[in-house]
């Protein structure tokens, strides 16, 4: 079983709508979890980061965090075309030391 | 606003050349790390480094070495370079408890 899990897609959604991209992972002991946008050719952007169960707003994004399942959810509110890229899930290990990343979900937002 | 800068962007080097990688980060951060990223494969962890002269082996630390004799650079050395290592390399650093990281803009290798 891998340690961070996504969804490689492509996830595609027309522009305006709602994007759901979706994680677990293994570690029971991890507190610290992040979302990662990476365009193709550049280097991942943190754009999120949850450290407590529920949900954490940041603009038209939203991190949804669920312990109890392993869960960890972003959602992308009034998706654009500019938001088309790879979504890394990230979680730092019960160490402290090392993130482990998920294999990304690639999201196209159609015009 | 942190600034992680790597030495090229773009490198092409022959079998069985030594390569250096650098990474330099501008925010006193205690930590740094190096990826290597390859389709289909994700972010894989080659070594890190939580102060100067340390380092960690993370996932697949072979055929790499380290160095970190200032806090602000992280170096990469490739001591045999071969085909396999042809990847897109990507260096962070990190500050805090929670340990986010930022990375540079990535080096892409070629072993030719």
């Amino acid at each position: 079983q891998k340690e961070v899990e996504q969804n490689s897609g492509p996830l595609s959604v027309p522009e305006g709508a709602i994007a759901s991209l979706n994680c677990t992972y293994s570690d029971r002991g991890s507190q610290s979890f992040f979302w990662y946008r990476q365009y193709s050719g550049k280097s991942p952007e943190l754009i999120m980061s949850i450290y407590s169960n529920g949900d954490k707003e940041d603009g038209r994004f939203t991190a949804q965090l669920n312990k109890a399942s392993q869960y960890v959810s972003l959602l992308i509110r009034d998706s654009q075309p500019s938001d088309s890229a790879t979504y890394l899930c990230a979680v730092l290990n019960t160490g402290g030391f090392k993130t482990i990343f998920g294999a990304g979900t690639r999201l196209f937002v159609k015009a | 606003d942190v600034k992680v800068t790597q030495s090229s962007r773009y490198l092409v080097k022959r079998t069985g050349e030594k390569v250096f990688l650098e990474c330099v980060q501008d925010m006193d951060h205690e930590n740094m790390f190096w990826y290597r990223q390859d389709p289909g494969l994700g972010l894989r962890l080659i070594y890190f480094s939580y102060d100067v002269k340390m380092k960690e082996k993370g996932d697949i630390p072979e055929g790499y070495s380290v160095s970190r004799e200032k806090k602000e650079r992280f170096s990469l050395i490739l001591e045999s370079a071969s085909t396999n290592q042809t990847s897109m390399y990507l260096c962070a650093s990190t500050l805090g408890q929670h340990n986010e990281q930022f990375f540079g803009p990535g080096t892409r290798l070629t072993v030719l």
